[in-house]
């Protein structure tokens, strides 16, 4: 099975600085047959369901600011905030889809304002 | 606009039995595969099923195999889940998922509903 592993567990940034979330997996999520990584993150904020914002480790869902950047390949894969707002604080998730169709998501990156 | 709306959560004693539901809309429900995902309280998010598009195959994580059975009705645009055997562990906030891929075995999570909360204690 795969592990996803995030780091760190939470920060604390000041409004309009960068925020930068890592994400490991134990196995490459790298498929050479389409050149893709099979990486996607997700926010949740409080009391709500998560919420799509990049797939394949780099393409931002329609709707989602472009201040949220993913990147990375193999095993090894970063969500930044370049200019961090108020309404970003909330926990942020990877997840693997190598293995579908079983899921795996990482432990969780809590955001939050310094 | 993809709506899903989960049902049939609430208090129920180890051992017992829950079916929760799903029901969907703003898309051709029999064109995506769909999952469950839970949550416990302040914990991370859990994989906990999948059902392809047409219902004619079925994933599940360890933990819940053999107790836990997924299913798809597309003439009613509905998921399910039925849970058995239910342990204490088994509480969580339960999201129905909608997967990105046409027909596909499973990708990213491109739509989620609000969650039903299952608790399982004496």
């Amino acid at each position: 099975d795969i592990v996803m592993t995030q780091s760190p567990d939470s920060l604390a940034v000041s409004l309009g600085e960068r925020a930068t979330i890592n994400c490991k997996s134990s196995q490459s999520l790298f498929y050479s047959a389409n050149n893709k990584n099979y990486l996607a993150w997700y926010q949740q904020k409080p009391g709500q369901p998560p919420k799509l914002l990049i797939y394949w480790a780099s393409t931002r869902e329609s709707g989602v600011p472009d201040r949220f950047s993913g990147s990375g390949s193999g095993t090894d894969f970063t969500l930044t905030i370049s200019s961090l707002q108020a309404e970003d604080v909330a926990v942020y998730y990877c997840q693997e889809y190598y293995s579908t169709p079983a899921l795996t998501f990482g432990g969780g990156t809590k955001v939050e304002i310094k | 606009q993809v709506h899903l709306v989960e049902s049939g959560g609430g208090v129920v004693q180890p051992g017992g039995s829950l079916r929760l539901s799903c029901a969907a809309s703003g898309f051709t429900f029999a064109d995506y595969g769909l999952h469950w995902v839970r949550q416990a309280p302040g914990k991370g998010l859990e994989w906990v099923a999948f059902v392809r598009h047409d219902g004619s195959d079925n994933y599940y994580v360890g933990a819940v195999k053999g107790r836990f059975t997924i299913s798809r009705d597309n003439s009613k645009n509905t998921l399910f889940l039925q849970m058995n055997s239910l342990r204490p562990e088994d509480s969580a906030i339960y999201y129905c998922a909608k997967d990105a891929d046409y027909k596909g075995a499973g990708s990213w999570l491109a739509s989620w509903g609000q969650g039903t909360l299952v608790t399982v204690s004496s």
